[in-house]
């Protein structure tokens, strides 16, 4: 079974400043997809950043980045020129490609990001 | 991006009463929709996958006779809490996914469940 894990309860930057959140995640599988999700206070889940694992290349949405290693397991996102409104949960997940499976995201635990002005 | 609806946002019910809650995809057919839970301060545990047209598959140790679901159209899902215990409370969260936008998944903006 594929596991995601975000080993960062708790994180905080200044703003303007850049962080990196971690995950790691474990799988047998050759092709699948990686995400960033982001859940602020109003608790709606908002796609952040997505990552085929097909592909070398790293994926960029504005401010944000991701290192993805697939050989290490590593998928972290980077946040640059962090603004007060980026302050949410930021939750890591995992999508088999398998055609076979039923194509439901595994979560980590999540990382709580405070952005202090 | 795609829009998923809840409804209702917030319930408060009393113990033993039944709630159902409505998951519609507004711009898009899915033929696939996630039911999660979330407790407060943990990440988003996933109770059950809905194909259209097709019983529900439960992920271990989620009652199917307790959380009735059904996906009866490509736009709506609904979640039926029967007999709800204050055990029940929670957030829950539906989620969607557009198989012509590469499999995208988006998801509703959860209900909140009270059962006093």
């Amino acid at each position: 079974a594929q596991t995601v894990t975000q080993s960062q309860p708790e994180m905080s930057v200044q703003e303007a400043e850049t962080v990196t959140l971690s995950c790691t995640y474990d799988t047998s599988e050759s092709d699948y997809y990686l995400f960033w999700y982001k859940q602020p206070p109003s608790r709606q889940m908002i796609l952040v950043i997505r990552q085929e694992a097909y592909k070398q290349q790293n994926a960029t949405e504005n401010r944000f980045s991701v290192n993805f290693q697939k050989a290490a397991k590593s998928f972290s996102l980077k946040i640059s020129d962090s603004q007060l409104g980026d302050a949410a949960m930021y939750f890591c997940a995992y999508r088999s490609a398998y055609r076979g499976s039923q194509g439901n995201l595994i979560f980590g635990k999540g990382t709580k990001l405070s952005v202090k002005p | 991006g795609a829009v998923v609806s809840q409804h209702p946002s917030r319930v408060i019910c009393k113990s033993g009463t039944s709630v159902k809650i409505e998951c519609r995809s507004l711009d898009f057919q899915a033929t696939t929709m996630f039911w999660y839970r979330q407790f407060p301060k943990q990440s988003l545990m996933l109770m059950a996958t809905s194909n259209e047209g097709s019983k529900a598959t439960y992920e271990q140790g989620v009652e199917k006779d307790k959380f009735l679901i059904n996906h009866a159209s490509l736009t709506l899902s609904t979640l039926t809490v029967t007999s709800a215990h204050p055990e029940d409370s929670s957030f829950y969260i539906c989620s969607a996914r557009d198989h012509l936008a590469g499999g995208a998944q988006y998801f509703g903006p959860g209900t909140r469940l009270l059962v006093l």
